[in-house]
């Protein structure tokens, strides 16, 4: 059974500041990570994809991969109040498996 | 609007009902997904097409449970004899046939069983 394990917060983190969410997962041969931000009674909004090891920067976002440690994270630069939401990580292989998400609060 | 759609967007329904959710995935689109999800938890994946053909189903797809995409385009999720266990947000998603290929979801409908 593919896992894909999340601290499930609340992360709470001062508006400007760098919010920084892990993610770990249990198939070695995934090849395929994502980011979803997800607001209270909403769908899942894609953030960021990430298929090789390193980084990749998308404005305030920058997605890190690290396939031998099987670890994904997510930096947000400049944390604002609109940034409160659930994160999830995400790794598909024909289907999405997601983790359970992490509440991200910025405290104004 | 090229986006993902879903309808109905809310749905309450009394137990032992039966009810029927569609999903209109992106027009370029070949693959369409169905996911459930409950409070505090992440989506779970239930089954997934590719054009017509139903390519995989969960084990979490009990025989109450029956989807459709009949002529590669539009998918409908039916739930038979519904129970209160089944009150969730059920999500749709569309993505093209390459492996990894992002999932672009629609707004979800929710499903209330009283």
């Amino acid at each position: 059974q593919k896992e894909v394990e999340q601290n499930s917060g609340p992360l709470s983190v001062p508006e400007g500041a760098i919010a920084s969410l892990n993610c770990t997962y249990s198939d070695r041969g995934s090849q395929s990570f994502f980011w979803y931000r997800q607001y209270s009674g909403k769908s899942p909004e894609l953030i960021m994809s990430i298929y090789s090891n390193g980084d990749k920067e998308d404005g305030r976002f920058t997605a890190q991969l690290n396939k031998a440690s099987q670890y994904v994270s997510l930096l947000i630069r400049d944390s604002q109040p609109s940034d409160s939401a659930t994160y999830l990580c995400a790794v598909n292989d024909d289907k999405i498996i997601f983790g359970k998400g992490t509440r991200l609060h910025i405290l104004p | 609007d090229t986006g993902v759609s879903q309808n109905p967007r809310h749905k309450i329904t009394k137990r032992g009902q039966n009810v029927t959710f569609r999903c209109d995935p992106i027009s370029e689109h070949n693959r369409l997904y169905w996911y459930r999800q409950t409070l505090g938890q992440g989506p779970e994946f239930l089954t997934y097409f590719q054009n017509e053909a139903q390519l995989e189903k969960s084990r979490l797809l009990s025989d109450r449970f029956s989807a459709e995409r009949p002529k590669g385009s539009f998918s409908t999720l039916e739930i038979q004899r519904t129970e209160q266990g089944d009150s969730a947000m059920y999500l749709c998603a569309s993505s093209t046939s390459m492996r990894g290929d992002t999932q672009y979801f629609g707004p979800g409908t929710r499903l209330t069983v009283l």
